[in-house]
């Protein structure tokens, strides 16, 4: 089974500056999907960036990349000029690209993000 | 446009009332799924359906819960009777196809079960 860890309960940065929230993944499978989602204090779930595991490239939205390690199994994210609206709590998740039963999300614990300004 | 569509935003309940969530999907999307998101759990997958067809409900945590898709924009998540663990937030999540395509959330529905 597929499980997805993220070590850092909690993250704190500067407004402007940049930080990375780890995650690691285990999987058998070599072709899969890999999201990072954002939920604020709305709760609402916002798709940050995905990134397929058979692209070399790893994917960049704005302010946002990902560095896709995947012989290591790793999938960090970046987030550059941090800004008071990047505060939330991060998910990174997992999807299997073979369909059937594992079309849902595994998702990781979250890491809370606070942007200190 | 629109996109996902959860009412209510928040509910609250006596254990053993029956409650009903409901669910439109983003216009075009062919899959829905159901989610729920607790402390103790975090976020589970509870049941999807492609093309308005139960896939795997294996996510359901007991007969207490059904889920059905009447038709392509909408869906209900019902439990019944309530009780004070179901609390959490369920999120309702459509894509575009099953497979190979993105999950987009709506807001979620906070349920409270007293």
């Amino acid at each position: 089974a597929q499980t997805v860890t993220q070590s850092q309960p909690e993250m704190s940065v500067q407004e402007a500056e940049t930080v990375t929230l780890s995650c690691t993944y285990d999987t058998s499978e070599s072709d899969y999907y890999l999201f990072w989602y954002k939920q604020p204090p709305s709760r609402q779930m916002i798709l940050v960036i995905r990134q397929e595991a058979y692209k070399q490239q790893n994917a960049t939205e704005n302010r946002f990349s990902v560095n896709f390690q995947k012989a290591a199994k790793s999938f960090s994210l970046k987030i550059s000029d941090s800004q008071l609206g990047d505060a939330a709590m991060y998910f990174c998740a997992y999807r299997s690209s073979y369909g059937g039963a594992t079309n849902k999300l595994i998702f990781g614990t979250g890491t809370l993000l606070a942007v200190q300004p | 446009d629109a996109g996902v569509i959860q009412s209510p935003r928040h509910e609250v309940t006596e254990m053993g009332q029956e409650v009903t969530l409901r669910c439109k999907p983003i216009s075009g999307h062919n899959s829905l799924f159901w989610y729920r998101q607790t402390m103790m759990r975090g976020l589970e997958l509870l049941i999807y359906f492609n093309n308005n067809v139960p896939i795997d409900d294996s996510g359901m945590p007991e007969d207490r819960f059904s889920a059905k898709m009447p038709n392509a924009s909408f869906s209900t998540l019902k439990i019944q009777p309530s009780e004070p663990r179901d609390s959490a937030v369920y999120f309702c999540a459509s894509s575009l196809e099953l497979a190979r395509d993105t999950q987009y959330f709506g807001p979620g529905t906070r349920l409270t079960v007293l």
